[in-house]
């Protein structure tokens, strides 16, 4: 297995709901990584897990709420959004917290806030 | 973190080889250059990684010079399906760990 699976795929929560995003890989991949996308902006960084435990935060708002339960499993939980938090959340992993050979991407979830 | 420069966008046709260039300046010793590829709505794809010289696998080649402060990804006989945006990105240790920060990416174009 050499994906990373994101669920769901698309997403449309209001304001005041609380969600959750999955990322799964079985690749044996010790980081793993939340990125935020705008439309025809590049990804923007926002928290690295490092063997299960929160190496970097991007000075993200708390309403999200990063989580990794195990070595394959990231999520990201969401509470009280706003619509500017719409966009493409992707999440990545890599073999450890290093770029050799690069991170591996999953296709991301459509996240639009209403 | 070494801030990366590219071209906003670039056009070619089918058959031709592109190059395109990325500058980073301030890249660090330990940093590494690393080329991404992402199509409308999908994750971006890892497609090369260097740390000096010349690396090359089998979709691109990755030139770098003495100096580091460059970099150029070499597509050959490219077609239609690539076009997509093409990231180069500079990543090393920081206070707050190993991260990597893409740079606003290169718009390619490819046409018949």
């Amino acid at each position: 297995d050499t994906e990373v699976t994101q669920t769901p795929k698309h997403l449309v929560m209001g304001m005041t709901n609380k969600k959750s995003l999955k990322c799964e890989q079985h690749m044996g991949h010790r980081a793993m990584y939340w990125y935020k996308q705008k439309a025809k902006k590049p990804p923007e960084l926002m928290f690295v897990y490092s063997y299960e435990k929160l190496s970097i935060n991007e000075s993200v708002p708390s309403r999200f709420s990063p989580e990794c339960p195990n070595s394959s499993l990231l999520n990201l939980h969401l509470h009280a959004l706003q619509p500017e938090d719409s966009a493409l959340y992707l999440c990545a992993s890599s073999q450890t917290q290093g770029t050799s050979p690069g991170y591996t991407f999953g296709s991301g979830t459509r996240l639009t806030v209403v | 973190l070494a801030k990366t420069t590219q071209p906003i966008s670039m056009d070619s046709y089918e058959g031709q080889e592109v190059n395109i260039t990325c500058s980073h300046n301030n890249i660090a010793t330990n940093d590494y250059i690393t080329w991404y590829q992402q199509f409308p709505s999908q994750g971006p794809r890892f497609i090369i990684q260097g740390y000096k010289t010349k690396v090359t696998n089998e979709v691109a080649s990755l030139f770098i010079p003495a100096d580091r402060k460059s970099s150029t990804l070499s597509l050959p006989r490219v077609s239609l399906s690539d076009t997509a945006v093409y990231y180069c990105l500079v990543g090393g240790l920081n206070t707050g760990g190993f991260k990597t920060i893409f740079g606003a990416g290169t718009r390619l174009f490819v046409k018949a």
